[in-house]
């Protein structure tokens, strides 16, 4: 059973450019988590989604950001006209439905650098 | 809203002795509450959560927790610090009622000498 997997590992964009970062939850799980880390902040949360809903996009930016998990493939989290302080690592979470009590499971990251 | 705070930016201990990294946690419900580690350039990975029964949980690589309900705290405990613990430590919670998010504190360095 393949963990949580994030593509790519190394994102590097120039400002203005489009990043797209690509995750597939564990196999059996159907919500998903995004969270950011920055150096000085910790594990910012971002969206929380399960197949075709947003469940709670409380953390995310209110421009040039956006979430999806479809029905099929991996969820994507797109970021419009990057600038440079898009730049950080970008986590993956999932987890069973239903299961509150459950732990989420990570992804190893995509590293994003907006140069 | 549910959140949670790790009031130490960063935790020394020397290797052998007792280490303990604090978190407080405020939820509407009732919470789940977990702790995660993290080494440089990886992924977080699971260590122990609580859900109910026991106040105290054990995890893996020995470590520990105390749920204090009167406190709202879950500290994190080992009773003999390895070099090989120093890493980055999150606690994280989660209220009991269905489609809430799982949250983080900013993270408490642990750095275990030798």
């Amino acid at each position: 059973n393949a963990g949580v997997m994030q593509n790519p590992r190394h994102l590097v964009r120039r400002r203005g450019q489009e990043a797209r970062l690509r995750c597939s939850p564990m196999k059996g799980h159907s919500h998903v988590y995004w969270y950011r880390q920055l150096p000085e902040e910790g594990l910012k949360f971002m969206v929380y989604l399960q197949k075709e809903n947003i469940i709670d996009e409380s953390g995310m930016p209110k421009e040039r950001f956006s979430a999806e998990f479809p029905k099929e493939g991996p969820s994507i989290l797109r970021i419009q006209q990057v600038v440079r302080g898009d730049s950080a690592a970008y986590f993956c979470a999932s987890s069973p439905q239903g299961q509150e009590n459950t732990e989420a499971f990570f992804g190893q990251g995509t590293r994003l650098t907006v140069v | 809203a549910q959140s949670v705070a790790q009031p130490e930016d960063q935790v020394n201990v020397a290797e052998g002795n007792p280490l303990t990294v604090k978190c407080t946690y405020s939820v509407s419900g009732n919470p789940y509450l977990f702790w995660y580690v993290q080494y440089p350039n990886r992924g977080l990975q699971f260590l122990l959560k609580y859900i109910t029964g026991d106040n105290l949980v054990k995890g893996s690589y020995g470590f520990e927790a105390e749920f204090n309900k009167s406190q709202t705290s879950f500290h994190l405990k080992k009773p003999s610090a390895l070099v090989s613990d120093s890493a980055l430590y999150f606690c994280a919670v989660r209220d009991d009622q269905a489609g809430t998010a799982l949250i983080f504190g900013k993270g408490t360095t642990l750095s275990v000498s030798s």
